[in-house]
């Protein structure tokens, strides 16, 4: 069974305050590993898959990058409208996602 | 990006009663369509897949019968929660495939129960 682990639960940063969000993963057949951010009362907005080890890829101030057992997104000097949750799937080899529980980021101004 | 929308964003029926949600791909046509449910500060979790023409494939644990899914067209899916009871108040969540890997998401449906 496909397993997803996302860390920490929450993350509260101050404006400018960098960090990483961290998603380890264990699946039969990775076709590709998805970031998603998903604000209260909204769907998924999808942000970046990545397919193989070493890939990375960027959009504005978040990074995303893949290794063999875990993905991590980085948030570099974040601003307030970066707050959202983030949450992490992987893809197996029957198109299905399996969604991590999310990493809920708060930036204070 | 693809776009994917559903209707009714929110609903509210009393117990006992069916009510019909629409998952549309606005801009492409999907290969496949899944439904997802959602709980307060939870995970989405996978109800459901379907293929324009063909049976849903439902996840262990869904019943089939509650959930009717039916996707008429490649643009078009329903899902239909049959006489329905608080405890299927959630949050449910469409995607459609466009036919590499990614998967676009809908706004989602709330649904009360009461």
């Amino acid at each position: 069974e496909d397993q997803v682990t996302q860390s920490p639960e929450a993350l509260r940063l101050q404006e400018g305050e960098s960090s990483s969000l961290n998603c380890s993963y264990t699946v039969s057949g990775l076709r590709g590993l998805f970031w998603y951010r998903q604000d209260p009362g909204k769907g998924p907005e999808f942000l970046f898959t990545l397919y193989s080890a070493g890939e990375e890829k960027e959009k504005e101030r978040l990074k995303a990058t893949l290794t063999k057992k875990e993905s991590f997104l980085h948030i570099t000097a974040p601003k307030p409208e970066d707050s959202a949750t983030y949450l992490c799937a992987v893809q197996g080899w029957d198109y299905k996602l399996s969604f991590g529980a999310g990493t809920t980021v708060t930036v204070r101004a | 990006g693809a776009v994917v929308s559903q209707h009714p964003s929110r609903v509210i029926c009393k117990s006992g009663t069916s009510v019909k949600i629409e998952c549309r791909s606005l801009d492409f046509q999907a290969t496949t369509m899944f439904w997802y449910r959602q709980f307060p500060k939870k995970s989405l979790m996978l109800m459901a897949t379907s293929n324009e023409g063909s049976k849903a494939t439902y996840e262990q644990g869904v019943e089939k019968d509650k959930f009717l899914i039916n996707h008429a067209s490649l643009t078009l899916s329903t899902l239909t929660v049959t006489s329905a009871h608080p405890e299927d108040s959630s949050f449910y969540i469409c995607s459609a495939r466009v036919g590499g890997n990614e998967q676009y998401f809908g706004p989602g449906t709330r649904l009360t129960v009461t």
